[in-house]
């Protein structure tokens, strides 16, 4: 059975720093995109960052570019979110998601989510 | 970025068929992925690749794809069905293709 596991979050100040992990098992991490997705109270999904199998493809929403590092830990099948700088705007639970990837001659690449973690709340406030 | 267009709100009877659409322009090139989420829970992927259905979720979820337009069908809706739904989809041509729609409340009547 597929499981993701968040912990790290907490209440900040804002300009504060936390690191989020997201422990996967029952799966192949090594060979898994994997994603961070969040959601800030009573609002809709956003997509944070995602980061290919081997750790160097990463990519940011330009919200948190140069602020967030997404990295992971294969051989503890591990992911991380070191979240600095951080703001009031970045209050949100935070999801770590299985990123399935799919590669066609047609469009490109496409991916789906087909897994999630049950979220960790960051609250970012004074 | 692209964007994904979703209505606020689609009310629904028990046992009616329940549609709510996802409007963007980089769905004439992409896939459209179809997510629940019941208040309190994460998110459950529904519908993979416009159509595709994930082991255990019921038959009476579907998907279909016209143009900029993607549709999620859920037939014979019950009182469970009840809950937000987000499309998303990827461009592969954006800055950062990964994008979710606003999310549409189902409500059961």
């Amino acid at each position: 059975e597929v499981q993701l596991m968040e912990s790290g979050g907490d209440m900040v100040q804002p300009g504060g720093s936390l690191r989020l992990s997201c422990a996967g098992s029952g799966f192949t991490f090594s060979s898994s995109w994997m994603t961070w997705v969040r959601q800030a109270p009573g609002k809709g999904l956003e997509w944070v960052a995602n980061i290919d199998q081997h750790g160097t493809e990463k990519y940011y929403v330009d919200s948190v570019k140069g602020r967030f590092t997404i990295s992971r830990d294969n051989a503890q099948s591990s992911l991380f979110l070191q979240m600095n700088s951080l703001r009031a705007e970045d209050t949100a639970v935070y999801y770590c998601a299985r990123d399935i990837r799919g590669y066609y001659d047609s469009i490109g690449f496409s991916d789906y989510f087909d897994y999630w973690g049950q979220g960790t709340l960051v609250t970012v406030s004074s | 970025s692209s964007e994904l267009t979703q209505p606020p709100s689609v009310s629904v009877s028990p046992g009616q068929t329940a549609r709510i659409t996802c409007s963007g322009d980089a769905l004439t090139k992409q896939y459209a992925h179809w997510y629940q989420q019941k208040p309190g829970q994460a998110p459950v992927l529904v519908i993979y690749e416009d159509s595709e259905r994930p082991p255990g979720i019921p038959e009476r979820f579907s998907g279909s794809s016209a143009g900029t337009t993607v549709t999620l069908a859920i037939s014979g809706v019950q009182a469970e069905d009840e809950a937000d739904y987000y499309c998303q989809s990827t461009d592969s041509s954006g800055t950062y293709p990964w994008v979710f729609g606003g999310g549409t409340k189902l409500t059961v009547l």
